[in-house]
């Protein structure tokens, strides 16, 4: 499975829009791009996946390049119960490698 | 979405017991789940895949005699972490995928295991 690069930590202003960027530049082409967030303490949460196109759903919104090297995560309105540590993975079956993930902190 | 839960959510044991953490898909059935350990302050490491009526399969460096899985049906598997030493203290997460054919895994709630 390729590699992420994520960087460690982020903070966003609670109301505004946090932009989670993922480099995974040797991604194949038949690897999805998945992000998961894990609040302490807790079992990891799906988020968003996506392939080529750009992804909507309730949660967040997933922009991936035309090359596919690159994807950003979109929390489009951060909230304190955002604060995560949120981890991009790239993968073609279900075994999940995680990273080292971006920790987020959304402050008042 | 689907749901897996874990059970127990914590538990502490004396060294040289064995801990046994149990693992369910309560609304799909899951021929296959994940067993992950996260210490404190890391990222959640795979140690094994547990299949469904067969042997699991252990990533490089998880000792299979000390980690034992059982996957005896479709919706639940169970960790035994046998003769738990202090070192063996951490946070064990199980996941299962869903039904969807994209690798969307569902996680429970997690295990923490404090051994004394």
């Amino acid at each position: 499975d390729a590699k992420t690069t994520q960087p460690p930590s982020m903070d966003c202003a609670e109301g505004r829009a946090a932009n989670l960027p993922c480099n995974h530049s040797t991604i194949s082409g038949n690897e999805y791009v998945y992000w998961y967030r894990q609040i302490h303490s807790q079992g990891p949460q799906y988020i968003i996946h996506g392939l080529k196109n750009n992804e909507t759903n309730e949660m967040a919104s997933l922009i991936i390049t035309e090359d596919r090297k690159s994807s950003t995560l979109i929390l489009p309105h951060a909230t304190l119960r955002d604060t995560a540590v949120y981890y991009c993975i790239v993968s073609r079956i279900d075994k999940l490698i995680f990273g080292t993930g971006t920790r987020l902190q959304v402050f008042p | 979405g689907a749901v897996v839960s874990q059970h127990p959510s914590r538990v502490i044991c004396k060294s040289g017991t064995s801990v046994k953490i149990e693992c369910r898909s309560l609304d799909f059935q899951a021929t296959t789940m994940f067993w992950y350990r996260q210490f404190p302050k890391q990222s959640l490491m795979l140690m094994a895949t547990s299949n469904e009526g067969s042997k699991a399969t252990y990533e490089q460096g998880v000792e299979k005699d000390k980690f034992l899985i059982n996957h005896a049906s479709l919706t639940l598997s169970t960790l035994t972490v046998t003769s738990a030493h202090p070192e063996d203290s951490s946070f064990y997460i199980c996941s299962a995928p869903g039904t969807r054919a994209t690798g969307e895994l569902f996680f429970g709630e997690g295990s923490r295991l404090t051994v004394l």
